[in-house]
């Protein structure tokens, strides 16, 4: 079965800052892998989803995300934050193939951005 | 109008009580799917379905039951509903011949007084 950690569970930042939140997964093959976003009060957003090929992907809003075999992880990234980028991030992770349907989410991140 | 709706929004309950949540899709998925979330603890699937006559428990479906209505709507029922079932409820929907994103719902926060 596959496994999400994310290590920080709070982050703050300052506007304009680059930032970069961690993911780690566990998994036997390639796995799907999924950046969403929960701001208050509402629900997941899919910011970008890495299935096979390229292994930088862009996302909505800025973001992006890398994905490295070597380390099991997909790290997301953005060069400058902005203060509506303040919500919590979940990492998710999907068996590639039959078991796609199985999304397993990290415990997320909570990003705060200082003005 | 969004293409995952979910009704109520908010509900105050109190224990022993039953009570239906329910999800409405129209994006044309065959696939629908139950989670909680609670702080902390990121989200966990409770039932999941992949078409009318295809329904499966997840990861913590003791306490819950649910009902596919039709391809666009799930519902998800607390028979007799508990203090520890307080918790954040999203409905998500996804399409095999998509690559199985799931896309989701608003939620709906459910309070067992």
């Amino acid at each position: 079965a596959q496994s999400v950690t994310q290590p920080d569970i709070h982050i703050t930042v300052s506007e304009g800052a680059s930032l970069e939140l961690r993911c780690n997964y566990s998994y036997g093959a390639t796995p799907y892998l999924f950046w969403y976003v929960q701001s208050p009060g509402q629900g997941l957003q899919l910011l970008l989803k890495y299935f096979s090929g390229d292994t930088l992907v862009q996302g909505i809003k800025g973001f992006e995300a890398e994905f490295k075999r070597s380390q099991s992880s997909f790290n997301l990234r953005k060069p400058s934050v902005h203060w509506s980028d303040a919500a919590e991030y979940f990492c998710a992770v999907a068996a590639s193939g039959a078991g796609s349907y199985q999304l397993t989410f990290g415990k997320g991140t909570k990003l705060s951005v200082i003005p | 109008d969004a293409d995952v709706t979910q009704t109520p929004r908010n509900r105050i309950t109190k224990t022993g009580k039953r009570i239906m949540l329910e999800c409405s899709q129209t994006k044309g998925h065959d696939r629908m799917y139950w989670y909680r979330q609670d702080p902390g603890l990121g989200l966990r699937l409770i039932y999941y379905s992949f078409d009318v006559k295809d329904i499966n428990k997840g990861e913590i479906s003791d306490g819950y039951s649910v009902s596919r209505q039709a391809q666009a709507k799930f519902s998800l029922s607390l028979e007799s509903a508990i203090p520890n079932q307080t918790a954040l409820y999203f409905c998500a929907t996804s399409d095999l011949t998509r690559t199985d994103t799931q896309y989701f719902g608003p939620g709906t926060r459910l309070t067992v007084l």
